[in-house]
């Protein structure tokens, strides 16, 4: 398996555009997350799916910001309006259920998208 | 609710002396425990995991951590310590159930000198 993927691996855009990241999770997978990363707070989980179904999203930080999981093997990360203060890294991971693999629960994660809004 | 601290932001360490990361975590039940390792411009790692066993769990590079139920600790640990290990580390936890997501802590970073 190529891994979880993720593109762009570098966006630039200027404030007030829509941004969409894309991400395909590891086939077979049941939960994809995503996270976003600054120097200042650290890794920050923002939203969750289990097949395909959001469950939490209370770490998305505002309204500008959705996601989406159509299927099994995409999710994408919008945000519209954005800001400068979005710039970060944004990685996507997913996993398989613990129920069904206990002894190999644990995430892999993509190599990330770093976003910069000028 | 789950936590994991890790103490310190930064630790420093000289090519060849042994290095010591610390991780504490606060879980309700039996933990699940991981180490995860990110190298610049890279996504996280898994490094190695404890679930049940031995406390002593080996993994990847050479590295192993170390579970100490009485102290809430999984220390990562390495004997000697190489430049390649520079990198920012992650403690993660969860509890032993089906309910519960990964918790990871604020991370530490990893910087041996030549």
């Amino acid at each position: 398996d190529a891994g979880v993927i993720q593109s762009p691996r570098h966006e630039v855009t200027e404030m007030g555009q829509e941004v969409t990241l894309r991400c395909k999770p590891i086939s077979g997978h049941d939960y994809l997350f995503w996270y976003r990363q600054t120097m200042m707070r650290g890794l920050e989980l923002l939203i969750y799916f289990n097949n395909n179904v959001p469950i939490d999203d209370s770490g998305m930080p505002e309204d500008r910001f959705s996601a989406k999981m159509p299927n099994a093997s995409f999710s994408t990360l919008k945000i519209q309006p954005s800001e400068p203060r979005d710039s970060a890294v944004y990685f996507c991971a997913s996993s398989l259920a613990f129920v069904r693999d206990p002894s190999n629960y644990g995430y892999t994660f993509g190599s990330g998208t770093r976003l910069t809004v000028v | 609710a789950q936590s994991v601290a890790q103490p310190e932001d930064q630790v420093n360490v000289a090519e060849g002396n042994p290095l010591t990361v610390k991780c504490t975590y606060s879980v309700s039940g039996n933990p699940y425990l991981f180490w995860y390792v990110q190298y610049p411009n890279r996504g996280l790692q898994f490094l190695l995991k404890y679930i049940t066993g031995d406390n002593l769990v080996k993994g990847s590079y050479g590295f192993e951590a170390e579970f100490n139920k009485s102290q809430t600790s999984f220390h990562l640990k390495k004997p000697s310590a190489l430049v390649s290990d520079s990198a920012l580390y992650f403690c993660a936890v969860r509890a032993y159930s089906s309910a519960s997501k990964i918790i990871f802590g604020s991370g530490t970073r990893l910087s041996i000198r030549p």
